[in-house]
């Protein structure tokens, strides 16, 4: 069964600082591993995207790192900002030929991160 | 473009009533999709439509749950009877291409209470 976790669960920092957000999967086969970040009271919207060739790829201050061979990415959020604290959301893609749902989606629970000034 | 547009906001009921949510994706999207969202299981996909056409409905709990695309630039979401389990935000995302690189974008969701 296609599986994506997150952890931590929650986080709590202070501003400023930096943290590292984790998603380990067992999808396959394996297409592409997007990051979303959802704020409080809207929907999520999407950070970067990562398919089976990429290791890393940054949007400002976030980089997310792949590693196709041991199923596992990171989110990793430099010089945090009170604006960071959001859920982020780990989804990854099968094949169009494979399971899990609309053309193989799973979505991880998500990781509830709160800075703190 | 203003991005996916949802109704109601918010919407309080009662148990045994019937609750009709709305979407309206963006304009030239042909890919939409309907989620539930709870903090005990996260974001889980109940039915997506593709050029207006329901191609997965997996997700659908059950019978209660209806849902309709009647054309490109609108469709709902029905819940009859609602029960108090219903409670959740629900999302609905549209998409520009299909597969699954192309990414999704959220409305605001609907936060419905089932009292």
């Amino acid at each position: 069964k296609n599986q994506v976790e997150q952890s931590p669960q929650s986080l709590i920092i202070l501003e400023g600082k930096n943290c590292t957000l984790q998603c380990n999967y067992t999808v396959s086969p394996f297409s592409n591993l997007r990051w979303y970040k959802q704020d409080t009271g809207r929907g999520p919207v999407s950070l970067t995207i990562m398919t089976f060739s990429e290791n890393t790829k940054s949007n400002g201050r976030y980089t997310a790192t792949l590693d196709a061979d041991t199923k596992q990415s990171s989110l990793h959020i430099t010089a945090s900002q009170l604006s960071d604290s959001a859920s982020y959301i780990c989804v990854v893609s099968a094949e169009e030929r494979g399971r899990g749902g609309a053309d193989g989606l799973t979505f991880g629970k998500g990781t509830h991160l709160i800075i703190q000034p | 473009d203003a991005g996916v547009i949802q109704s109601p906001r918010h919407e309080v009921t009662e148990m045994g009533q019937e609750v009709t949510l709305r979407c309206k994706p963006i304009s030239g999207h042909n890919s939409l999709f309907w989620y539930r969202q709870t903090m005990m299981r996260g974001l889980e996909l109940l039915i997506y439509f593709n050029n207006n056409v329901p191609i997965d409905d997996s997700g659908m709990p059950e019978d209660r749950f209806s849902a309709k695309m009647p054309n490109a630039s609108f469709s709902t979401l029905k819940i009859q009877p609602s029960e108090p389990r219903d409670s959740a935000v629900y999302f609905c995302a549209s998409r520009s291409t299909s597969g699954s690189r192309g990414e999704q974008f959220f409305g605001p969701g609907t936060r419905l209470t089932v009292l």
